[in-house]
């Protein structure tokens, strides 16, 4: 079975400053997808990026890109230049190909302070 | 462009009593539904997916059902509601597996 681990349960940084949230996960798969999810105080669930393990380029999204590294098993998110909207829970989340079992990590509570 | 809607937002229940959640997407045709329950302060855990009209898979054993009328339409329901059955409750919809899911705004359940 696929288990995501997020090691990270709070975290916290300075407006404007970078910030990497861990997260591994265990798999015998080849082929798979990651994402990162962000759950704001409003409780929506909004995609932040997602990676295909098949590529090795790693993912960005304006400031929000991420570090796969496959033969870890690591998928880390760095948000640069953070903003006090970014304070949200995050989630990392792992799915197999051809699969719709999304498993997800339990979460890491970040907090940009002004 | 594609809207989900999931409804209620808040729900208090008595235990013992049944549960009807609904959940419609719009813009879109025969996407892949979810149901996914969000205990307090942990990450979420697939209920239930759909690929299709009457297609149900479930992927943990419980009191709480799912179905799907209509296309895009998403019914969790339970005949009886334990206490245990609280929590968050969030829909999901996307194009074909390997896509992102997208969720709606959730339910916030509550059994007493």
């Amino acid at each position: 079975a696929q288990t995501v681990t997020q090691s990270q349960p709070e975290m916290s940084v300075q407006e404007a400053e970078t910030v990497t949230l861990s997260c591994t996960y265990d798999t015998s798969e080849n082929n798979y997808y990651l994402f990162w999810y962000k759950q704001p105080p409003s409780r929506q669930m909004i995609l932040v990026i997602r990676q295909e393990a098949y590529k090795q380029q790693n993912a960005t999204e304006n400031r929000f890109s991420v570090n796969f590294q496959k033969a870890a098993k690591s998928f880390s998110l760095k948000i640069s230049d953070s903003q006090l909207g970014d304070t949200a829970m995050y989630f990392c989340a792992f799915m197999k190909q051809y699969n719709n079992d999304m498993r997800f990590g339990a979460g890491t509570r970040l907090t940009v302070k002004p | 462009s594609q809207t989900i809607h999931q409804w209620p937002a808040t729900l208090v229940q008595p235990v013992g009593s049944p549960l009807s959640l609904e959940c419609t997407v719009e813009g879109t045709s025969n996407p892949n539904l979810y149901w996914y329950r969000q205990a307090a302060g942990r990450g979420l855990q697939l209920l239930f997916y759909s690929v299709g009209i009457g297609q149900i898979s479930s992927e943990v054993p419980q009191n709480l059902s799912a179905s799907r009328p209509q296309d895009r339409q998403f019914i969790l329901s339970s005949k009886k509601l334990l206490l245990s059955d609280s929590g968050f409750y969030l829909c999901a919809w996307s194009l074909e597996s390997n896509q992102p899911q997208h969720f709606g705004d959730g339910t916030r359940l509550s059994i007493l």
